[in-house]
């Protein structure tokens, strides 16, 4: 079975600043992963996702993870900040070629303040 | 396009009624997933379907709920009798040619507060 541990709850940050959301994941097998956002009052819309090939992916809003398979990671970046970034995000993992559904994180809390 | 719509978006129930909660998924496509979001527990898959078959509901908290998939374009969570710990958000989500790394897509929600 696969986990997903976020490893901070909450994250504030100043406007403009770069930012790190860390993810790390626990599996047996080959994954397949995922970072989904999700702002207030709404459903959860895939920032970007990891299947195989280049480690670094790049995604909505300006937003990259890099996959790193020794430290069993999937961290979240993005350079430059915007209020608008403000939300909860979610990393997520599915065991790769195995149908299963993702088993998310608890998510963590950006808060982009001026 | 249309995107994966639930309904009711809000509901305010009584312990110890019934609640169905409906969605329909992207036209096309064949995987349809019921998650539970709480703060205390965050994001929890209760059920998911393939072909409108149930493939895994493990995540399925008890015998007070169930879920049925009677076509490809419908699908429902029942929850009887409701308690107050039920209060969450329900999503449903959708998928095409089954989970193999597909996007997964969400409704907005269901909201549920049981008193």
């Amino acid at each position: 079975a696969q986990s997903v541990t976020q490893l901070d709850s909450q994250v504030p940050v100043f406007e403009e600043a770069p930012v790190e959301l860390r993810c790390n994941y626990s599996s047996s097998v080959s994954v397949y992963l995922f970072w989904y956002v999700q702002y207030p009052n709404q459903g959860l819309q895939l920032l970007l996702k990891y299947l195989s090939g280049s480690t670094l992916v790049k995604g909505i809003n300006g937003f990259e993870a890099e996959f790193n398979k020794s430290q069993t990671s999937f961290h979240l970046r993005k350079p430059s900040v915007h209020i608008s970034d403000t939300a909860e995000y979610f990393c997520a993992v599915s065991e790769a070629e195995a149908g299963t559904a993702l088993i998310f994180g608890k998510g963590t809390t950006l808060s982009v303040s001026s | 396009d249309a995107g994966v719509i639930q309904s009711p978006r809000h509901e305010v129930t009584e312990m110890g009624q019934e609640v169905t909660l409906r969605c329909k998924p992207i036209s096309g496509h064949n995987s349809l997933f019921w998650y539970r979001q709480t703060m205390m527990r965050g994001l929890e898959l209760l059920i998911y379907f393939n072909n409108n078959v149930p493939i895994d509901d493990s995540g399925m908290p008890e015998d007070r709920f169930s879920a049925k998939m009677p076509n490809a374009s419908f699908s429902t969570l029942k929850i009887q009798p409701s308690e107050p710990r039920d209060s969450a958000v329900y999503f449903c989500a959708s998928s095409g040619q089954g989970v193999y790394g597909n996007t997964i897509y969400f409704g907005e929600g269901s909201w549920l507060t049981v008193v």
